[in-house]
């Protein structure tokens, strides 16, 4: 059974192009959540999304930042126009269900991004 | 303040030592407890899940939680070089779905 995919590992961008990060959750799970992890920093929620639904962006930045999970394929995270302070690894994480007790969440290998 | 406090240490100790780890905490919003390793430029491994105050024993793990302190432990017994790595303290709110973590504590076991 694989684990959460992410692609690419590694990803240079220069400054004021598009970053597009790819996540595949485990199988059988349809929730998926993004972190960042900013250098020497722990990490932080930035979205939760369900298929075709954002159910907590609360952790985003106002601009620039969006994420998708649509029905088929993917969840996305795209990052518009980047600057050098986006430069950060970025975790997707997945869980089977939501509710109480949470779910555990498992945790994809990562996409290191580097703006030039 | 931030919520979650965390040493980063490094924390260096000789093969076989028992490792100890810890969090404080703030927000007594917090009801479900996590530690998660994370090996260099790898994700994050969850270790181990608690949601009551008391011990929880996985091997050579064990997860204490105490809720009226807002403290919570993680032991390794028998510390091994492969253990070598950072560790990070997350938590999650009652009906919560965003883990909030620790800045994470390094750990170095030496041979």
């Amino acid at each position: 059974n694989a684990g959460v995919m992410q692609n690419p590992r590694h990803l240079v961008r220069r400054r004021g192009q598009e970053a597009r990060l790819r996540c595949s959750p485990m199988k059988g799970h349809s929730h998926v959540y993004w972190y960042r992890q900013l250098p020497e920093e722990g990490l932080k929620f930035m979205v939760y999304l369900q298929k075709e639904n954002i159910i907590d962006e609360s952790g985003m930045p106002k601009e620039r930042f969006s994420a998708e999970f649509p029905k088929e394929g993917p969840s996305i995270l795209r990052i518009q126009q980047v600057v050098r302070g986006d430069s950060a690894a970025y975790f997707c994480a997945s869980s089977p269900l939501s509710g109480s007790p949470p779910n555990e969440q498992f945790f994809g290998p990562g996409t290191r991004l580097t703006v030039l | 303040q931030k919520e979650v406090e965390q040493d980063p240490g490094p924390l260096s100790v000789p093969e076989g030592a028992i490792v100890s780890l810890n969090c404080t905490y703030s927000n007594s919003a917090f009801q479900y407890f996590m530690w998660y390793r994370q090996y260099s430029r790898k994700g994050p491994e969850l270790l181990m899940y608690t949601y009551s105050s008391g011990n929880k024993e996985d091997g050579r793990f064990t997860a204490q939680v105490d809720k009226s302190s807002k403290y919570i432990s993680l032991f390794i017994r028998d510390s091994q070089p492969s253990d070598s790595a950072t560790y990070l303290c997350a938590m999650i709110k009652a009906a919560g779905n965003k883990l909030t973590f620790g800045g994470g504590t390094r750990v170095l076991v030496k041979p």
